[in-house]
């Protein structure tokens, strides 16, 4: 079966510091996996995407992911990490002929920043 | 451009009670989404339609769930009778054409249900 899994409920960086949020996936066939931000009592917004080529994608808001296929991971990294990047942040797999809509969200990691 | 809408953005009922929650998508996006929320836990697809018609309804509790999009264009979803369980966040999403790589979802800001 298809899921997406998030081993880090909540994480809580220094500002300025890097990050990085961990995101595993189960899938039968080539994935495409998208990384989502949201920010309380906001919809869900798309940081970045993978479907095919090369394996680091470059997203908004300076985050970048690298798709490890041997390691089923697709993890979410930014190198300084800013006040207004505390929000959730939510990994999905999907597939359907490329489709962006019928997804598979993890649970979510929560970050928090310190100042 | 205007984004996904959505009302009411808070509901709170008693089990049992009707309720309905009302999107508007982005003009001329054909996909629209709902999918639930809930508190912790990534969301869930629950239907999509593709114009007025309904492509995956898989995943949607049809005894006590339905959505509809007339004229292909604003979306309705009921939840007739609710129970403690259907707490949570109703997130509406659209995105233009057929879904592809090329057409990313928009997410409305979502109404949060309680039930009590």
């Amino acid at each position: 079966a298809q899921s997406v899994t998030q081993p880090d409920i909540h994480i809580t960086v220094s500002e300025g510091a890097s990050l990085e949020l961990r995101c595993n996936y189960s899938y039968g066939a080539t994935p495409y996996l998208f990384w989502y931000v949201q920010s309380p009592g906001q919809g869900l917004q798309l940081l970045l995407k993978y479907f095919s080529g090369d394996t680091l994608v470059q997203g908004i808001k300076g985050f970048e992911a690298e798709f490890k296929r041997s390691q089923s991971s697709f993890n979410l990294r930014k190198p300084s990490v800013h006040w207004s990047d505390a929000a959730e942040y939510f990994c999905a797999v999907g597939g359907y002929g490329g489709s962006q809509g019928n997804l598979i969200f993890g649970k979510g990691t929560k970050l928090s920043v310190k100042p | 451009e205007a984004g996904v809408a959505q009302s009411p953005r808070y509901k709170i009922i008693e089990k049992r009670q009707s309720v309905a929650f009302w999107c508007n998508p982005i003009s001329g996006h054909a996909t629209l989404y709902w999918y639930q929320q809930i508190l912790g836990q990534g969301p869930k697809l629950l239907i999509q339609f593709q114009n007025n018609g309904v492509v995956d309804d898989s995943q949607l509790p049809k005894d006590r769930f339905s959505a509809e999009r007339l004229k292909g264009v604003d979306s309705t979803l009921k939840i007739q009778p609710a129970k403690l369980e259907d707490s949570a966040v109703y997130l509406c999403a659209s995105s233009s054409r057929q879904p592809s790589s090329n057409s990313p979802l928009h997410f409305g800001n979502g109404t949060r249900l309680t039930v009590t």
